[in-house]
């Protein structure tokens, strides 16, 4: 079980690039979602999703897209990065329904936007 | 909309001491599940421990329990005999039916030798 996966672990981009932070998990999961972390704001929910072909807006969504086409995989889309996008992205899942919703976090993305 | 508050941004206790950390939250729901977690320097979040609104008992794992005090709101978490791997930010979390978990921005407890 390698539970919840995040690739890249650092990445670097330059403003106005577009790039993709990939979230998988094995653990047949319905409810993923993504956060942004950055220093003396906690974590922040940008988009969330309960199923396959269901996703939502969280607290930070701009700027940000997301899809999920199958339930193991939700991948997380900078359209166009911008400086302010700076931050440690963290992916999480849990189940749905069984009085549980314990979040199990991927190890994070640190992006830097030059 | 829910907002969870941790007013101690920052802490320290001597190794073996007690330290409680507070967590107040707004809502207007009358179930949702609340949560402690621990973020060690690796940066992993790790589960501390959860409530359910639901239940009054308050929730105890090993040396962590929780006072929970739902008609204000406050769920506090009391660390008991502390050892230096509990040297962690801590978060609080709160999560209704809306499946929108909210967290607060943190407390960083330092364990002193």
């Amino acid at each position: 079980n390698a539970g919840v996966t995040q690739t890249p672990k650092f990445q670097v981009l330059k403003t106005g690039q577009s790039m993709t932070l990939q979230c998988a998990q094995d653990m047949n999961h319905e409810y993923m979602s993504w956060y942004r972390q950055d220093p003396g704001m906690g974590l922040r929910l940008i988009h969330y999703s309960v199923g396959a072909g269901i996703t939502d807006q969280g607290e930070v969504p701009n700027g940000y897209n997301v899809s999920r086409s199958t339930t193991e995989d939700f991948p997380l889309r900078l359209l166009s990065a911008a400086p302010s996008q700076t931050s440690v992205y963290f992916c999480a899942s849990s189940y749905l329904g069984q009085g549980s919703y314990e979040q199990y976090f991927g190890p994070g993305t640190r992006l830097t936007v030059t | 909309a829910q907002t969870v508050t941790q007013s101690q941004p920052e802490m320290s206790v001597q190794e073996a001491e007690t330290v409680t950390l507070s967590c107040t939250y707004d809502t207007s729901e009358s179930n949702y599940y609340l949560f402690w977690y621990k973020q060690p320097p690796s940066r992993q979040m790790i589960l501390v421990i959860r409530q359910e609104a639901y239940k009054q008992q308050n929730a105890t794992e090993n040396r962590f329990s929780v006072n929970f005090q739902k008609a204000a709101k406050s769920f506090s978490l009391k660390i008991s005999d502390s050892q230096l791997g509990d040297t962690a930010m801590y978060f609080c979390a709160y999560m209704n039916r809306d499946d929108k978990i909210i967290f607060g921005k943190g407390t960083r407890l330092h364990i002193l030798p």
